[in-house]
């Protein structure tokens, strides 16, 4: 069965430093990996996603995601985060399941920014 | 890109009663989506919304609970029905696509007392 899993629930790090949160993933054909970002009380931001093609995808607000096939990861990375940036990451990957295409989502992971 | 509407924003209930959440998108998509995150969880698809046929709903979910409306391109409702404190929850609607960016509501918070 699909699934998403994002192994840190809550990660704490100091303005300016760099930034990586960890994505895995289960789904059997070539995926459509998705990361979000939900600040308290908004909806979801699309931040950057992957469908083919270079494994290395930009995204808005600085930050960048690497598609490893051989393990099954999309990790999220910023080499200098911003107290705006705290908020709430959703890996997600997209998948047809039975025939109709859905986004299947991590638990997520609670950033905090130390000033 | 799309946008789109979610109201209400947020709502306080009485256990018992239903409350009807409307999602208005600015162009027309062919699918809609509707989620429950519970406090402090992910994001979980209640049911799948097209035009002209009945939702289809995950595992968990029914329509009873649920009831989903699709009457055009680019509207839906969900209500929750006969509410109680556990469907305490943010409810977000969104038009998504495998291969192009998925749009999402800014989300209903629902308190439930």
């Amino acid at each position: 069965a699909q699934s998403v899993t994002q192994p840190d629930i809550h990660i704490t790090v100091s303005e300016g430093a760099s930034l990586e949160l960890r994505c895995n993933y289960s789904y059997g054909a070539t995926p459509y990996l998705f990361w979000y970002v939900q600040s308290p009380g908004q909806g979801l931001q699309l931040l950057l996603k992957y469908f083919s093609g270079d494994t290395l995808v930009q995204g808005i607000k600085g930050f960048e995601a690497e598609f490893k096939r051989s393990q099954s990861s999309f990790n999220l990375r910023k080499p200098s985060v911003h107290w705006s940036d705290a908020a709430e990451y959703f890996c997600a990957v997209g998948a047809l399941i039975q025939g109709a295409q859905k986004l299947v989502f991590g638990q997520g992971t609670r950033l905090t920014i130390n000033p | 890109s799309a946008v789109i509407s979610q109201k209400p924003s947020r709502d306080i209930c009485q256990r018992g009663t239903s409350l009807t959440i409307q999602c208005q998108v600015d162009s027309q998509v062919t699918m809609m989506f509707w989620y429950r995150q519970q406090p402090g969880q992910s994001l979980t698809l209640i049911a799948t919304a097209n035009q002209g046929s009945e939702a289809t709903y995950e595992s968990g979910f029914v329509i009873d609970k649920f009831p989903i409306s699709r009457p055009n391109l680019t509207f839906s409702t969900l209500t929750v029905s006969n509410m109680s404190p556990e469907d305490s929850s943010i409810y977000l609607c969104s038009s998504e696509s495998l291969n192009t960016e998925a749009f999402f509501g800014q989300g209903t918070r629902l308190t439930v007392v």
